[in-house]
């Protein structure tokens, strides 16, 4: 299976900051990531997909880039809403696997 | 607009089974495969497999091959979930979600469902 890495495991920051998470795979997934967002409460949220093609309805603020091995999620200006875990997921090869989530904190 | 309703929270003894649905709604049911997702208390996320509701036709992660048995009613648009010869290991939540544009993104996400096994 293709084992997710993600960092960093906590994150804090201030509304209007812009923070990035990363994700690395043990193989090389082509460009097939994607990126979800999970609050409490709420249904998980699909927020990228294909490493950097962004989810319909889902603020430009959110972005992704990367490929092969290596990816990145990057919140600019963040909003209060922005705060909760993030996971990304390699879409590439079965069994479809998760990274560890990254919890992104109010500082 | 798209919503994916699961059913309740779920006590049940080691050994035993337990089925939980997924009702869908706001878009054709059997346009979009219907994925299966664990996460253990605290934990990660962990894909279970996916069902067609066109064909019936599954894939399962082989960790759950002999554990999860899917299937779906079409007339109701509701996706099923069994989970046999359960353990403590099996205490978690566990989501559906919807295969997206690409199906193996999932676009929507149920609530979770709550699984405690306990004697």
């Amino acid at each position: 299976d293709v084992q997710m890495t993600q960092s960093p495991y906590n994150l804090a920051a201030s509304p209007g900051e812009s923070v990035s998470i990363n994700c690395k795979a043990s193989k090389s997934i082509s460009k097939y990531l994607a990126w979800y967002q999970q609050k409490p409460g709420k249904a998980n949220k699909l927020l990228i997909y294909d490493g950097s093609t962004l989810q319909s309805g889902i603020p430009s603020r959110f972005s992704g880039s990367g490929s092969g091995t290596d990816f990145t999620l990057t919140i600019r200006s963040l909003e209060p809403e922005d705060f909760g875990l993030y996971y990304c997921q390699q879409h590439n090869e079965y069994p479809f696997t998760f990274g560890s989530g990254t919890k992104l904190e109010i500082k | 607009q798209v919503k994916l309703l699961q059913s309740g929270a779920a006590l049940v003894k080691p050994g035993d089974s337990v089925k939980m649905s997924c009702k869908a709604s706001g878009y054709t049911f059997t346009d979009y495969i219907i994925h299966w997702v664990k996460q253990s208390h605290g934990k990660s996320l962990e894909w279970i497999g996916y069902i067609n509701p066109y064909s019936g036709g599954t894939n399962y992660n082989e960790k759950f091959k002999s554990k999860a048995t899917l299937t779906v009613d079409k007339s109701s648009s509701t996706a099923y979930m069994e989970f046999s010869r359960l353990t403590s290991e099996d205490s978690a939540i566990y989501y559906c979600a919807r295969g997206g544009y690409n199906p193996y993104v999932m676009d929507a996400w149920g609530q979770g469902a709550s699984v405690t096994v306990s004697s």
